[in-house]
């Protein structure tokens, strides 16, 4: 059974400050996906990343996939109050020949002022 | 907007009712999908329907029945649900190319709380 793993889970930080979500991933993917959640609201796609080495930006926002360390990383860069949300990542696997996303348990991000 | 709208946005019901989710899609592709967010597990995947074809249940209980009449519209058919139910109803769709999916947009959701 596949297992997505991110960490933290509750990520509280002072505003212009850097940090790095994690997500690990426990069987072999080579897309994988972010997603912003607000409070209330739906998932927002952020990235979608489709091969190994894949590195996409927006913003203060920069991900990175690892397909051989099972590993993506969400970097944030001078953090402010607006990127306060739930970030979501989530495995694309093929299972029985259908396609199905594997979510993790998300990252509740509090940018503070 | 996403191009993926949910009615309603809230549903409060007993146990005893029936009540259906609706979700339709207006980004011409051929896969839609029902996840289920409750606050203590991760966002569960519940159904999968390509090209109106379900191709997943997730271990579901029959007490949730989808419906897919065609691509475009996806339903979620609820009956004595249990309070464990409650919880936010997303739903998402995708193009679908037979080895790879693109990415999934989701519709804002539908809130139920079952009393």
């Amino acid at each position: 059974e596949l297992k997505v793993e991110q960490n933290p889970l509750f990520l509280s930080m002072q505003e212009g400050k850097n940090y790095t979500i994690y997500c690990n991933y426990s069987t072999t993917s080579d897309r994988l996906y972010w997603y912003r959640q607000d409070p209330g609201k739906s998932l927002e796609s952020l990235f979608v990343l489709l091969s190994n080495g894949a590195v996409k930006q927006e913003g203060r926002l920069m991900a990175s996939l690892d397909t051989k360390a099972r590993l993506s990383t969400l970097h944030i860069t001078a953090a402010v109050h607006d990127l306060s949300a739930t970030y979501f990542c989530a495995v694309d696997i093929n299972q029985g020949g259908s396609e199905k996303l594997v979510f993790g348990k998300g990252t509740k991000l509090t940018v503070n002022p | 907007e996403t191009g993926v709208t949910q009615t309603p946005r809230h549903l409060v019901m007993g146990m005893t009712n029936k009540k259906s989710l609706k979700c339709e899609q207006h980004l011409g592709h051929n896969a839609m999908y029902w996840y289920k967010q409750s606050a203590k597990k991760p966002l569960e995947l519940m159904f999968v329907y390509n090209f109106k074809e379900q191709t997943e249940n997730n271990s579901v209980p029959s007490r949730f029945s989808p419906e897919c009449p065609n691509s475009s519209h996806l339903f979620l058919h609820l009956h004595t649900l249990q309070p464990e139910d409650s919880a936010l109803y997303l739903c998402a769709s995708s193009q679908d190319h037979g080895e790879y999916s693109y990415e999934q947009y989701f519709g804002p959701g539908t809130r139920l709380t079952v009393t």
